[in-house]
C-alpha cells in the first residue's frame, strides 16, 4: 500500500497524558498536513511541512502542541497535557506541490483520539 | 480570512441529479475544491477549479464563478453510494494549504 498511513488508528486516553500520533506520508509528496476533525464539521487546518520545515502553523495549534518532520519523511503530532476538549479525529495529508497539485490532498484514514 | 457555507444536508433519490451549492469569501483566490467523504473514512478529492466554468468529470460536475463568490458540485444518475458528506474548499490566502467547509451530508434513497 503506497498511501498515507497513520498510526495508532484509535487512542484513548486520561487528560493529562500526553499522546504522540504518526504519519507516513506518500514517499514522494513533499508536503504534508496536519487537520482535525470533529463530527459534523470539516476538517480544521492545524499545521503543515514542505520537506522538513515547518512552514506554517494555525492558531488553533496550542502550545500543547508540537508537530515534527524530522528528516522530511514521516511526521509526528504530539499533544501534551491533553484536555477532553482535544477529542476529534486527527488527519494526515500530503501532497505534491504547485498548482492544483498543492490542493489535492491526499488523506490518511486519521487518528482518533477520546481523552477521557 | 476564508468563509465557506454549504448547506448542511441534503436527500435525493437513486437516479436523480443533484446539485450542492458553495458560497465563500476569501482574501485572495487560488481555487475551489470539492472532496468526498464516506462515513468514517478519509476525504477523497473530487474536482478542482480555478477559472470560471463547468468542469466535468464522469457523473460529476463542478462549477465555478469568481465574480460570484460561488461554486456548485453536481452529480447525476445518483447512487446509493453516492451517501456522503461532501466538502467545499479554498487555498488559504498564501495559497499553501486547503480550508474546508464544513460540509453537506448527501442521502440518496432508493
Amino acid at each position: 500500500d503506497t498511501g498515507v498511513s497513520q498510526d495508532p488508528r484509535h487512542k484513548i486516553t486520561k487528560r493529562g497524558q500526553n499522546v504522540t500520533f504518526r504519519c507516513d506520508p506518500i514517499s514522494e509528496h513533499n508536503r504534508l498536513y496536519w487537520y482535525r476533525q470533529t463530527l459534523g464539521q470539516g476538517p480544521e487546518f492545524l499545521t503543515y511541512f514542505q520537506n522538513e520545515a515547518q512552514l506554517e502553523k494555525s492558531r488553533l495549534l496550542s502550545d500543547r502542541f508540537s508537530a515534527e518532520r524530522p528528516k522530511g519523511s514521516f511526521s509526528t503530532l504530539e499533544i501534551q497535557r491533553t484536555e477532553q476538549g482535544d477529542s476529534a479525529m486527527y488527519l494526515c495529508a500530503s501532497s505534491l506541490t504547485g498548482g492544483s497539485n498543492t490542493g489535492e490532498l491526499f488523506f490518511g484514514e486519521g487518528s482518533r483520539l477520546t481523552v477521557l | 480570512g476564508q468563509n465557506i457555507d454549504q448547506p448542511t444536508e441534503m436527500t435525493a433519490t437513486e437516479g436523480a441529479i443533484v446539485q450542492i451549492n458553495c458560497t465563500y469569501q476569501t482574501s485572495g483566490f487560488n481555487g475551489l475544491f470539492w472532496y468526498q467523504q464516506h462515513a468514517g473514512e478519509a476525504p477523497t478529492f473530487l474536482s478542482y477549479n480555478v477559472l470560471d466554468g463547468l468542469e466535468e468529470k464522469g457523473r460529476f460536475s463542478s462549477f465555478l464563478s469568481r465574480s460570484k463568490g460561488y461554486s456548485y458540485l453536481l452529480l447525476k444518475e445518483l447512487q446509493m453510494k453516492d451517501s456522503a458528506s461532501y466538502l467545499c474548499a479554498v487555498l488559504n490566502q498564501a495559497g499553501t494549504a486547503l480550508i474546508f467547509g464544513k460540509g453537506t451530508t448527501l442521502s440518496v434513497s432508493s
